[in-house]
């Protein structure tokens, strides 16, 4: 069965204080993990998608990496506007359906 | 260019009501898909439809259906309203049907009293 557990749920960080968000997850036949960034009361935002182990991408404070269990979203600096909930995503052998994790939610204080 | 919109953006019913949801993709994309997100969980798959065909189900009462129209326009319709169906209801395009990125409308808020 295809499960997916993002931690923590919530998390608050001084600006400028980096961390990391994990995404781990069981999907068969992974065919691309998925990061989604999300604001209240808004559709999610793309952010990433990674299709194999060791693979890297970024995008200005946020890098996204991949193992073969496991994806990690590193906010490096951040600011008040990266508060939002981040959602990862396995998308697996089936339709164009992603499995959603129940995300986690990043309050940067100023 | 327009991204993916829905309507309404904000519903209240009550319960054993019909709701009709809208959804219009990106321009060029064929392919919408349905999500439902309750309060403090991740969207859950509900259908996908390319082309007009149906081309995936989540695990998601009768109740729920849904079709896609010539212009990859989309309505998604629930029957006999629970109070349970309150949610965001999330509309996705994409340009095929494979694992590609989804581009999201804003959604529609349901309440369901």
């Amino acid at each position: 069965e295809d499960q997916v557990t993002q931690s923590p749920e919530a998390l608050r960080l001084q600006e400028g204080e980096s961390s990391s968000l994990n995404c781990s997850y069981t999907v068969s036949g992974l065919r691309g993990l998925f990061w989604y960034r999300q604001d209240p009361g808004k559709g999610p935002e793309f952010l990433f998608t990674l299709y194999s182990a060791g693979e890297e991408k970024e995008k200005e404070r946020l890098k996204a990496t991949l193992t073969k269990k496991e994806s990690f979203l590193h906010i490096t600096a951040p600011k008040p506007e990266d508060s939002a909930t981040y959602l990862c995503a396995p998308g697996g052998t089936g339709a164009n359906n992603l499995f959603f994790g129940t995300g986690t939610r990043l309050t940067v204080i100023p | 260019d327009a991204g993916v919109t829905q309507s309404p953006t904000h519903l209240i019913k009550t319960r054993g009501q019909h709701v009709t949801l809208r959804c219009s993709p990106i321009s060029g994309h064929k392919s919408v898909s349905w999500y439902q997100q309750v309060l403090g969980q991740g969207p859950q798959f509900i259908f996908q439809y390319y082309e007009k065909e149906e081309r995936g189900r989540g695990n998601f009462p009768d109740r729920f259906s849904a079709r896609q129209f010539p212009n990859y326009s989309s309505e998604l319709n629930v029957n006999a309203l629970l109070l349970g169906d309150s949610a965001l209801y999330l509309c996705a395009s994409s340009y095929g049907t494979g694992a590609e990125k989804l581009f999201f409308g804003s959604g529609t808020q349901l309440s369901v009293l």
